[in-house]
């Protein structure tokens, strides 16, 4: 089975200073790896992706994450916070090798409130 | 505009009653989803379905009801609603291999 474990319910940081939100995940294979960003009243909308080759991905509204396969972590971060980046971030993983159903779906987790203060 | 859309986007209901909400993409994927967001933002997946073909039915009521008439729709009907139903309810959509879901902006249910 696979999971996504995000440590953090809350972030809060100071506007213009760096930012990380942790992820951790476990899958039987290779991990698929997402992030999704939630605004208020909004659907999710999505981040980035780690499918393969460089551990480094950069997305969108200036994130990126690492994808660490020994820590089998995949951490966001972004160097400079804005306040228009407090919303709830999900992490998501999908084994790469999955051939049932269940497998094949992404997997979320709990998800983590970022706050950036003025 | 390309989108995942989904009505209504607001619905408030008495126990008891049948609603449905209805769900279209227009991104020409082939596999669509239903996820259920509780009060505490917590994420799960319903239902998934590939060309029209349920593939994933999660631990989920009977009362719920998925219907693929198309590619392109996925409708999910609710049956005998309860309080315990009230959510955010999305609909997604994504190419199988890709993996990635497009979502929708979600349907508010409140029951009363």
């Amino acid at each position: 089975a696979q999971s996504v474990a995000q440590p953090e319910d809350q972030v809060n940081v100071a506007e213009g200073n760096p930012l990380t939100v942790k992820c951790t995940y476990s899958v039987s294979g290779n991990p698929y790896l997402f992030w999704y960003v939630q605004y208020p009243n909004r659907g999710l909308q999505f981040l980035l992706k780690y499918i393969t080759g460089d551990n480094l991905v950069k997305g969108s509204y200036g994130f990126e994450a690492e994808f660490n396969k020994s820590q089998t972590s995949f951490h966001l971060k972004k160097p400079s916070a804005l306040v228009s980046d407090s919303a709830l971030y999900f992490c998501a993983v999908r084994d790469r090798g999955g051939t049932s159903g269940s497998a094949r779906q992404l997997t979320f987790g709990s998800g983590t409130q970022l706050t950036v203060l003025p | 505009d390309t989108a995942v859309s989904q009505t209504p986007k607001y619905l408030v209901t008495q126990m008891g009653n049948d609603k449905s909400i209805k769900c279209e993409q227009n991104l020409g994927h082939d596999t669509m989803y239903w996820y259920k967001q509780d009060s505490k933002k917590f994420l799960k997946i319903m239902f998934s379905y590939n060309n029209k073909e349920l593939i994933i039915n999660e631990t989920v009521p009977n009362r719920f009801s998925p219907k693929s008439p198309d590619k392109a729709h996925l409708n999910l009907h609710i049956n005998s609603l309860e309080l315990g139903d009230s959510a955010v309810y999305f609909c997604a959509s994504s190419q199988v291999r890709a993996g990635d879901p497009f979502f929708g902006p979600g349907t508010r249910l409140t029951v009363l």
